[in-house]
């Protein structure tokens, strides 16, 4: 089956570096896009950046643009983002999310667990 | 950027009723939205994409419609394990907005 998983979350200092990986298994991996989708305790949920099938092409929520780095390593079946100059404001439990093709586009259909990243001093 | 807005923010409703949320995008999106369900705790799942194309799995009592700027989720009889907060998502281009979310809960 579809798995997911997601590590690397904990607490960093603002103006810090953290990444986070995304290890998933039961569907080939290079075949599909992968998203990072971030939710702020209590608040909704919001989308960060999507990456292709082969790394070829990368796009970036602006709040998160220059700071956040999207990356998958196709040969370990691994999705990574990379964050930067961490602000407090980007404390949120961070999920990864297969992106799904069908004739009715191109969507997030399978999420993994999320892991919580806490920017605080 | 395109800008996607649910109505209502939170709903109150009893079991068996016929419960209706709305999404509305500040510009056209052809079909290119998508629901999702996140009980408390719990990872979003997918509900409908295409908007109106019921994933897999999906009990058929949830529906979607609309095209363009104005989109609808429909439960046809709310029942308790419906508590949640729904998203909508447009997935046309980047960036992949959600909604705000709305968050059921049962009268």
């Amino acid at each position: 089956q579809v798995q997911l998983v997601v590590s690397g979350g904990g607490v960093v200092q603002p103006g810090r570096s953290l990444s986070l990986s995304c290890a998933v298994s039961g569907f080939t991996f290079s075949s599909y896009g992968m998203h990072w989708v971030r939710q702020a305790p209590g608040k909704g949920l919001e989308w960060v950046a999507l990456i292709s099938y082969d790394g070829g092409s990368e796009d970036y929520a602006d709040y998160v643009k220059g700071r956040f780095t999207i990356s998958r390593d196709n040969s370990k079946d691994t999705l990574y983002l990379q964050m930067n100059s961490l602000r407090a404001e980007d404390t949120a439990v961070y999920y990864c999310a297969r992106r799904y093709c069908s004739g009715g586009g191109c969507y997030p259909d399978y999420w993994g667990q999320g892991t919580l990243v806490t920017v605080s001093s | 950027d395109i800008q996607m807005t649910q109505s209502p923010s939170s709903l109150s409703a009893s079991v068996g009723d016929r419960v209706t949320i709305a999404c509305r995008a500040s510009q056209g999106i052809s079909n290119y939205l998508a629901w999702y369900q996140q009980k408390p705790g719990k990872v979003p799942e997918l509900l409908i994409y295409g908007a109106s194309t019921l994933q897999s799995g999906v009990p058929s009592r949830f529906s979607g419609s609309g095209s363009g700027t104005h989109f609808t989720l429909t439960i046809s009889s709310l029942q308790p394990e419906d508590v949640a907060t729904y998203y909508c998502q447009k997935y046309d281009s980047a960036p992949h907005t959600f909604g705000q979310g709305t968050k059921l809960e049962i009268k």
